[in-house]
């Protein structure tokens, strides 16, 4: 599986644009990326998820170069509340497995 | 839809004791999966189980912990005897898992149980 690595912490301002970006190196021909968000005492939520480009959903965008190393999740205008955690995920099937391995997540402190 | 369940939301034991965690999936999801997060460790993917039969549980720590899935409505992980260092939050989640194709799907996780071993 490939390993990924994101910024431990990350500040902003309400009304910014938040790019948190990841890096998976060793990503593999059938991984996909997906983005979770967690906050304090609930479980992780699905935010979006990718293979390459561009994916746009209500709530997110991601940004996948050609090669496939990295990837950006983009939050357009942050306010107050998109204070979490956010997780880099890549993986795929793997013979009859699906996994996920969370990395240690970008901490995304957003300030009035 | 009530998302996954999770019971108890609390848990205070003391070591020696079984502890006994327990969780509903979404109904119509067919992959169930169990983590554990702590400070330290961060999420960790203890099992997970398709249609109802345990797929991968080298994420298991040690044999203290099993986990079970009678039905597709139900799974326990058990921990027995639990030690202080036992103590986190466990999650489980689910997720429809698709019929062939190299993608996983999304996870649905509850909203975890919080394990205090004394």
């Amino acid at each position: 599986l490939a390993k990924t690595t994101q910024p431990i912490s990350m500040d902003s301002y309400e009304g910014q644009e938040v790019n948190i970006t990841c890096s998976h190196n060793n990503i593999a021909t059938n991984d996909y990326i997906t983005w979770y968000q967690q906050f304090p005492s609930q479980g992780p939520r699905f935010i979006i998820q990718g293979y390459k480009t561009k994916v746009t959903n209500e709530v997110a965008s991601l940004f996948i170069p050609a090669d496939r190393k990295s990837s950006t999740l983009s939050l357009p205008r942050v306010s107050l509340s998109d204070t979490a955690v956010y997780y880099c995920l890549v993986g795929g099937r793997m013979d009859s497995s699906y996994k996920l391995i969370f990395g240690s997540g970008t901490r995304l402190l957003v300030r009035p | 839809d009530a998302g996954v369940i999770q019971s108890p939301r609390h848990e205070v034991t003391e070591m020696g004791q079984e502890v006994t965690l327990r969780c509903k999936p979404i109904s119509g999801h067919n992959s169930l999966f169990w983590y554990r997060q702590t400070m330290m460790r961060g999420l960790e993917l203890l099992i997970y189980f398709n249609n109802n039969v345990p797929i991968d549980d080298s994420g298991m720590p040690e044999d203290r912990f099993s986990a079970k899935m009678p039905n597709a409505s139900f799974s326990t992980l058990k921990i027995q005897p639990s030690e202080p260092r036992d103590s986190a939050v466990y999650f489980c989640a689910s997720s429809l898992r698709a019929l062939g194709g190299a993608t996983f799907n999304e996870q649905f996780f509850g909203p975890g149980t919080r394990l205090t071993v004394l």
